[in-house]
């Protein structure tokens, strides 16, 4: 699976928009970007993932750059329930291959 | 998607002891795995467990220490057997599930083993 690099730690005013980017250059054409979220002592919970169109769920959306080494994901409006660890991954999941996670970047809602 | 639950939610066990830790699932799923996350880490894979097979172990984890069953498709145990304090940990199970074109992974809340 794709290397990803995420910056280590952000803060977000609650109410505005809470963009999360991340690297991949490396990632290969069949494998996709997902995102997840790991709230204190919580099991990792999914948010959204994408092949190279944008994609939105009613929890964010996931914009990825048409060359695909990065992608971005966007909480339209943060609120203090979103300050968690948000992982970026990329992996085909074919297979019997399983997330690899890395360090993720800790999203802290400022009220 | 797949709702997961495990059992028990967190422990604490004393050294040289084993502890089971069940992980059941809503629906049949080919693909489970189980993590490990230790204090301020990230995930770590522990190995696959596939219905009707042997698991599939990561490197630095070995059966002996955490032999896995999975006797169908909605549920696995993993055990930690010979417990020390390095040994403490949150063990999470996880599931792949087909999703349209691709593939999505879900977690269950996670065990918290405390080894004192």
């Amino acid at each position: 699976d794709a290397k990803t690099t995420q910056p280590t730690s952000m803060d977000c005013a609650e109410g505005r928009a809470a963009n999360l980017p991340c690297n991949h250059s490396t990632i290969s054409g069949n494998e996709y970007v997902y995102w997840y979220r790991q709230i204190h002592s919580q099991g990792p919970q999914y948010i959204i993932h994408g092949l190279k169109n944008n994609e939105t769920n009613e929890m964010a959306s996931l914009i990825i750059t048409e060359d695909r080494k990065s992608s971005t994901l966007i909480l339209p409006h943060a609120t203090l329930r979103d300050t968690a660890v948000y992982y970026c991954i990329v992996s085909a999941l074919t297979g019997r291959r399983a997330l690899t996670f890395g360090s993720g970047t800790r999203l802290q809602v400022q009220p | 998607s797949a709702v997961i639950s495990q059992k028990p939610s967190r422990d604490i066990c004393q050294r040289g002891t084993s502890l089971t830790i069940q992980c059941q699932v809503d629906s049949q799923v080919t693909m489970m795995f189980w993590y490990r996350q230790q204090p301020g880490q990230s995930l770590t894979l522990i190995a696959t467990a596939n219905q009707g097979s042997e698991a599939t172990y990561e490197s630095g984890f070995v059966i002996d220490k955490f032999p896995i069953s999975r006797p169908n498709l909605t549920f696995s145990t993993l055990t930690v057997s010979n417990m020390s304090p390095e040994d403490s940990s949150i063990y999470l199970c996880s599931v792949r599930v087909r999703a349209a074109s691709s593939y999505e992974q879900y977690f269950g809340p996670g065990t918290r083993l405390t080894v004192t």
